[in-house]
């Protein structure tokens, strides 16, 4: 479980305002992603990280921003663009850039505890 | 793109039964498997996965099957107990170079006395 964090645990947004979500992991894990999570709909990708000052849009990057400026860290910002951000937050990593089968390692992705976003 | 279907949504077991989640997936380049387990609140923890080099794998009481064939794969989970209540998760691999999930809906189980 250690390893990966997330903050802050719970998060109350206003109409309109921008809010950044943290996520630090010291497990020297290359490939970093950010998911939103909602009732019945499983975990979704907003967008990921495969190396240092790189990253990519998942499947609902609308509303939100992302910044890879040091490999322990990859926060998230959900803009005011983001229509409906309430919604559990998980953060997660993993060693493996999809070479697991060749070089032996495990692609297992290693989730941080949630930030759970209201808005109000 | 990649979909993941998992059935069923809810499933209620008596302890000591076994439990079945299902999960198709439709890119045949898919070539691992992970099944997550999330108790409420808490976040999900990977509990086995499989790489399609392989049809099972097994763990304890937690085994999974994958058919390529079909493309679908199978959660088992023998001797239930009341702490494997948990919502569970599928999800399959996309992309040949770097390797992304895509998971299922969640399949929320409920294991009674």
């Amino acid at each position: 479980d250690g390893g990966i964090t997330q903050s802050p645990k719970y998060l109350f947004r206003k109409e309109g305002q921008n809010v950044t979500l943290s996520c630090e992991q010291n497990l020297n894990h290359d490939a970093m992603y950010w998911y939103r999570q909602d009732p019945g709909q499983g975990l979704r990708l907003i967008y990921y990280s495969q190396i240092v000052n790189d990253f990519q849009k998942g499947d609902i990057a609308e509303g939100y921003s992302v910044s890879r400026e040091k490999k322990e860290s990859f926060p998230l910002t959900v803009t005011s663009a983001q229509k409906n951000p309430t919604a559990f937050y998980l953060c997660a990593s993993s060693t493996s850039s999809g070479q697991g089968i060749r070089r032996g390692s495990r692609d297992e992705q290693f989730f941080g505890p949630g930030t759970r976003l209201t808005v109000l | 793109g990649e979909n993941v279907e998992q059935h069923p949504s809810t499933l209620s077991v008596q302890e000591g039964d076994s439990a079945v989640i299902k999960c198709t997936y439709s890119d045949s380049a898919s070539n691992y498997f992970p099944w997550y387990k999330q108790e409420l609140g808490k976040r999900p923890q990977l509990i086995i996965d499989i790489r399609s080099n392989v049809g099972e794998k097994k763990d304890q009481r937690i085994a999974v099957t994958l058919n390529k064939t079909a493309k679908h794969f199978s959660l088992h989970i023998t001797e239930t107990q009341p702490e494997d209540s948990a919502v569970y998760f599928c999800a399959a691999s996309i992309g040949t170079g770097f390797q992304k999930l895509v998971f299922g809906t969640g399949t929320r189980l409920l294991v009674s006395p």
